[in-house]
């Protein structure tokens, strides 16, 4: 059972490129979401799924485009990057159903702009 | 929106003694959920343990159990016997019906 699979793991990128940080889970979770992780800040929540079609904004949704068209899938896209998104990005899964469960998480992307 | 706070960025114990990691939360919901995540090196996040909002029994996993004071809106972890691999981030989470909302983190360092 592979979870939440992120790719890449590492990626830099330079300013002003866009590209797509891709986030799959074998699991049939209904609910899926990306944060982002910055020193101090904790992990801040970009955008969230409740289902297939379905998105939402975050905390800090700003040059950021989500789309849900499978369950299983859930891509954040950087339209043009910039240093500021600088950060390590976690993709999140859980079930509709088992509403006291925490979210299972990806192993996570680091990404550096320069 | 929530807001989760944890007023401790790092916390140093002695290997086998006992430490508490602070959490408070901002919410006006009465059903919701909180969460202690580990986060070692290896980036993973790991559920550590959760409480559920509407029991009054604060919850217990092993060495790690909560104080959930509801009408004070706080929620800390107690880690008994501390381990060198207990050595992490630790955050603090508030659930609601559709996202959930992380604390800034508290690193805590074991020392053998």
């Amino acid at each position: 059972n592979a979870g939440v699979t992120q790719t890449p793991k590492f990626q830099v990128l330079k300013t002003g490129q866009s590209m797509t940080l891709q986030c799959a889970q074998d699991m049939n979770h209904e609910y899926m979401s990306w944060y982002r992780q910055d020193p101090g800040m904790g992990l801040r929540l970009i955008h969230y799924s409740v289902g297939a079609g379905i998105t939402d904004q975050g905390e800090v949704p700003n040059g950021y485009n989500v789309s849900r068209s499978t369950t299983e899938d859930f891509p954040l896209r950087l339209l043009s990057a910039a240093p500021s998104q600088t950060s390590v990005y976690f993709c999140a899964s859980r079930d509709r159903g088992l509403v006291s469960n925490g979210y299972t998480f990806g192993s996570g992307t680091r990404l550096t702009v320069v | 929106a929530q807001t989760v706070t944890q007023s401790q960025p790092e916390m140093s114990v002695q290997e086998a003694e006992t430490v508490t990691l602070s959490c408070t939360y901002d919410t006006s919901e009465s059903d919701y959920y909180l969460f202690w995540y580990k986060q070692p090196p290896s980036r993973q996040m790991i559920l550590v343990i959760r409480q559920e909002a509407y029991k009054q029994q604060n919850a217990t996993e092993n060495r790690f159990s909560v104080n959930f004071q509801k009408a004070a809106k706080s929620f800390s972890l107690k880690i008994s016997d501390s381990q060198l691999g207990d050595a992490a981030m630790y955050f603090c989470a508030y659930r609601s019906a559709d996202d959930m909302r992380f604390g800034a983190g508290t690193r805590l360092t074991v020392k053998p």
